[in-house]
């Protein structure tokens, strides 16, 4: 079964740092450009970040750029999202998601929560 | 980047057919075949649905199809059912500089 398993979401304060896993199993991770978007309480789906297959092409949203470092372990089949200097606004249920082929991502992990707060 | 514009909600009854649209431009919609379309249960995951503007993955039924016209992309559900009661959310390659897809802004599908 294709799979993909987020970990790593809580609660911390602002200003703190977490790291967020996504560890795929069922196909050929290694294989596949993934991405990370995520979804405030009640609102919409955003793009957060993207990587290539090898790990040296990444790209972010404007809203995490310089704060958040997205990485892979291709020998350890495990997407991360390095989040530094996070604020109330970072808040939101964070998924990993595989593209297949242009725009066709699929398929989606179970989400982690991360609650910024003082 | 702006967010593709989707209606807030839409209701139908059982049986009938409703369409989502989701309007952008030509930078993205407009620009490429690049659509698809996503369900979302509250508190889960979102699934493909439609990938391509009108294609469905292995397992989808065939009630659910997409098509383009210009800048706008819809989703329509055929035959509809409870279980079709969701949150759907397009997306869109788009020639942005940074990341280069943009979602919508979802709509809520309910079942009357």
């Amino acid at each position: 079964e294709v799979q993909l398993v987020e970990s790593g979401g809580g609660l911390v304060q602002p200003g703190g740092s977490l790291r967020l896993s996504c560890v795929a199993s069922g196909f050929t991770f290694s294989y596949n450009w993934m991405y990370w978007v995520r979804q405030a309480p009640g609102k919409g789906l955003v793009w957060v970040s993207r990587i290539n297959i090898d790990g040296s092409t990444t790209t972010y949203a404007d809203s995490v750029e310089g704060r958040f470092t997205i990485s892979r372990d291709n020998a350890k089949n495990t997407l991360y999202l390095q989040m530094n200097s996070l604020r109330v606004d970072d808040t939101a249920v964070y998924y990993c998601t595989r593209d297949l082929a242009w725009g066709r991502f699929d398929p989606w992990g179970q989400g982690t929560l991360v609650i910024v707060s003082s | 980047q702006s967010a593709l514009t989707q209606p807030a909600s839409v209701s139908g009854s059982p049986g009938q057919s409703i369409t989502i649209s989701c309007t952008g431009t030509s930078s993205d919609i407009g620009g490429y075949n690049y659509v698809s379309w996503y369900q979302q249960y509250p508190g889960k995951a979102p699934k493909l649905m439609i990938y391509h503007v009108n294609n469905r993955p292995s397992g989808i039924s065939d009630r659910f199809s997409g098509s383009k016209s210009g800048n706008t992309a819809s989703l329509t559900i055929s035959g509809l059912q409870s279980e079709d009661e969701a949150d759907y959310y397009c997306s869109s390659y788009t020639n942005s500089i940074t990341l280069p897809y943009v979602f919508g802004t979802g709509t809520t599908v309910t079942v009357l």
